[in-house]
């Protein structure tokens, strides 16, 4: 079956340094993967879409890259701010048109 | 402003009770769908309409009943509430057809069945 997968352990890093969330689906080839957040007590919020023709999209101090290969996108923020503490999830839409969500990835960014 | 709000944020019951949640939203979207999170954090699709029309039905105990009375809400009915019933609901909305398909999440309900 598709499956959908990033780190559930949490990622703790120092304010300023790049944080780098995994994400990496398996049995399936998607046409392109969407990246979300999610603050606590709220819902998960559209940040970036990458298409499997593109190698790399970039939004502010957000990155995000699809191998194809590896069947897998990183999602990073340079110069992380505590402000970007949240749980990051990835999602893609399988063949049935639904919108099938990694099980996230908690980012804390200490200062 | 408020792009998709859901009622009540908090809802805490009894075993065996009915319950209703309700959606909108004011984006203009043709397509509203229902998730579940449960305690490990993971979203899971529920239902989904478009146009008012049911197009994705997950394996859901039929105590859940989903009715769209129009293309701005989509409401969430369960009956007869079990413990493992207890999860945050959120609704979401999207319009087919754009580039990026992107879903608009509300808030969510926090429901507590005891």
């Amino acid at each position: 079956s598709q499956k959908i997968e990033q780190n559930s352990e949490a990622l703790n890093i120092q304010e300023g340094k790049t944080a780098t969330l995994t994400c990496n689906y398996t049995n399936y080839s998607p046409a392109y993967l969407q990246w979300y957040r999610q603050d606590p007590g709220r819902g998960p919020v559209f940040l970036l879409l990458i298409r499997e023709n593109e190698k790399e999209k970039r939004k502010e101090r957000l990155k995000v890259t699809f191998d194809t290969t590896l069947k897998q996108s990183l999602f990073h923020i340079t110069a992380s701010q505590p402000a970007d503490s949240a749980t990051y999830l990835c999602a893609h839409y399988n063949q049935g048109g639904k919108l099938i969500f990694g099980q996230g990835t908690e980012l804390s960014v200490k200062p | 402003d408020t792009a998709v709000s859901q009622t009540p944020k908090y809802l805490v019951t009894q075993m065996g009770n009915d319950k209703s949640i309700k959606c909108e939203q004011n984006l203009g979207h043709d397509t509203m769908y229902w998730y579940k999170q449960d305690s490990k954090k993971f979203l899971k699709i529920m239902f989904s309409y478009n146009n008012k029309e049911l197009i994705i039905n997950e394996t859901v105990p039929n105590r859940f009943s989903p009715k769209s009375p129009d293309k701005a809400h989509l409401n969430l009915h369960i009956n007869s509430l079990e413990l493992g019933d207890s999860a945050v609901y959120f609704c979401a909305s999207s319009l087919s057809g754009t580039t990026y398909n992107e879903q608009f999440f509300g808030p969510g309900t926090r429901l507590t069945v005891l």
